[in-house]
């Protein structure tokens, strides 16, 4: 089973901060397969990123995906006061898929 | 417009059995997977299991494997999680999500609270 491991564990940042989340894979995943999800508290998650770089319909262009191999990057360059939730890696290369544990980006 | 619309809250006590359900709309039932991801109370997302209504093939996380079984019926268009036997530590909030091209899930139904307490 792969592990994913987002850092940091919680991220306290203000409104117009840039917000860098990483998501460590135990072993090599193909970028086809690494999405990212946000949640609030007490809604359902929300799609956000595929195929490690690509916004999902609606998504502002202020998030943004990257990375390759073991290493992926949410980035949200400018936080917005809707922007402060649970953010979610998923891997679905290797079964069993496998979500990292979450990174919660708060008000600083 | 895809919708996925979940089952309502369920109260059970331990050693009850339990069917919840996911109905789709807007898409092709069959054509895509449907995925079932548990969230326990204050935690993170676990992927559970995924079922492709075309053909019933269904997989599990080793996790979940012979604790929970994924079906679909494709004459309602709806997907099902079940337990034979419920335990406390099934009190989670249940999502289903419909599985995009084996990647991504694109969208998500409104999650169905079980609640298992004696």
């Amino acid at each position: 089973e792969i592990v994913m491991t987002q850092s940091p564990a919680t991220l306290s940042l203000s409104p117009g901060e840039r917000a860098t989340l990483s998501c460590r894979a135990s072993q090599s995943v193909s970028s086809s397969y690494l999405s990212w999800y946000q949640q609030k508290p007490g809604q359902t998650p929300r799609l956000l990123i595929y195929g490690a770089s690509t916004r999902a319909t609606g998504i502002p262009d202020r998030f943004s995906g990257s990375g390759s191999g073991t290493d992926f990057t949410l980035t949200i360059s400018s936080l917005q006061p809707e922007d402060f939730a649970v953010y979610y890696c998923l891997q679905d290369y290797n079964l069993p898929p496998t979500f990292g544990q979450g990174t919660k980006v708060e008000i600083k | 417009e895809v919708q996925l619309v979940q089952s309502g809250a369920e109260v059970k006590k331990p050693g009850e059995s339990l069917k919840i359900s996911c109905k789709v709309s807007g898409y092709s039932f069959t054509n895509y997977w449907i995925g079932w991801v548990r969230q326990m109370p204050g935690k993170g997302l676990e992927w559970m299991g995924i079922i492709y209504p075309g053909n019933s093939d269904t997989r599990y996380s080793p996790s979940f494997q012979g604790q929970v079984t994924i079906s679909a019926d494709k004459s309602v268009s709806t997907a099902y999680l079940q337990w034979s036997s419920l335990k406390a530590s099934d009190t989670a909030m249940y999502f289903c999500a419909r599985r995009y091209k084996t990647s991504w899930f694109d969208y998500w139904g409104q999650g169905t609270l079980v609640t298992v307490s004696s």
